[in-house]
């Protein structure tokens, strides 16, 4: 299994830039979720899907902030515009029902200049 | 709302002693409580879950014990070694839904 896969693994960007993360998920994986890491605020949980429709979307921080998941093998995470405030490492990880072991892909680090 | 406390100070072991990381954590306790390593550069990687009705739990050289009267899990690592050395995340995950909540995490070096 090649587990979670992220990309790109690195994304610099301008402020104001459309930036958009993408996520396959393990086969067979009904959640998907999106993470945001910073040294100041640690891991933080975005937006989390089930069977490809949104379950909590509370941590997505303002409306510059987009999810979407057309099926169960891809995800994507959408900013615009983006903000040097932006820049952390954005992280996808996916399971199995409700058991709450997580697999975490490798991470996208976003710079936003 | 809830909130997760790991140690803020970086913890620094001789190798071959037993390291121990605390979580503790305020309000009603989580249904699984769970142990992640997180290396530089790479996304985390699960190491045990332990439920609300269990007390404790082990895998090879690690041993994770819950308790829920004091709000507080522990996390070991037996005859350690410098390859241990790596971030530590506690996370709490409800029975409402699947949404957990990660701990700052707490750095661990094992000096040779």
């Amino acid at each position: 299994d090649a587990g979670v896969i992220q990309s790109p693994r690195h994304e610099v960007t301008e402020m104001g830039q459309e930036v958009t993360l993408r996520c396959k998920p393990i086969s067979g994986h009904d959640y998907l979720f999106w993470y945001r890491q910073t040294m100041m605020r640690g891991l933080e949980l975005l937006i989390y899907f089930n069977n490809n429709v949104p379950i909590d979307d509370s941590g997505m921080p303002e409306d510059r902030f987009s999810a979407k998941m057309p099926n169960a093998s891809f995800s994507t995470l959408k900013i615009q515009p983006s903000e040097p405030r932006d820049s952390a490492v954005y992280f996808c990880a996916s399971s199995r029902g409700t058991s709450g072991k997580q697999f975490f892909g490798p991470g996208t680090r976003l710079t936003v200049l | 709302s809830q909130k997760i406390e790991q140690n803020s100070e970086a913890l620094n072991i001789q190798e071959g002693k037993t390291a121990t990381l605390t979580c503790n954590y305020t309000n009603y306790s989580p249904a699984y409580l769970q142990w992640y390593r997180q290396d530089p550069g790479r996304g985390p990687v699960f190491l045990l879950l332990i439920r609300e009705n269990e007390k404790e739990k082990r895998k090879e050289r690690l041993k994770v014990t819950f308790d829920t009267t004091l709000k507080q899990s522990l996390f070991h690592i037996t005859a350690s070694q410098p390859a241990d050395s790596a971030t530590y995340l506690c996370a709490l995950t409800y029975s409402s839904a699947s949404k957990i909540i990660f701990g700052s995490g707490t750095r661990l070096s094992i000096r040779p």
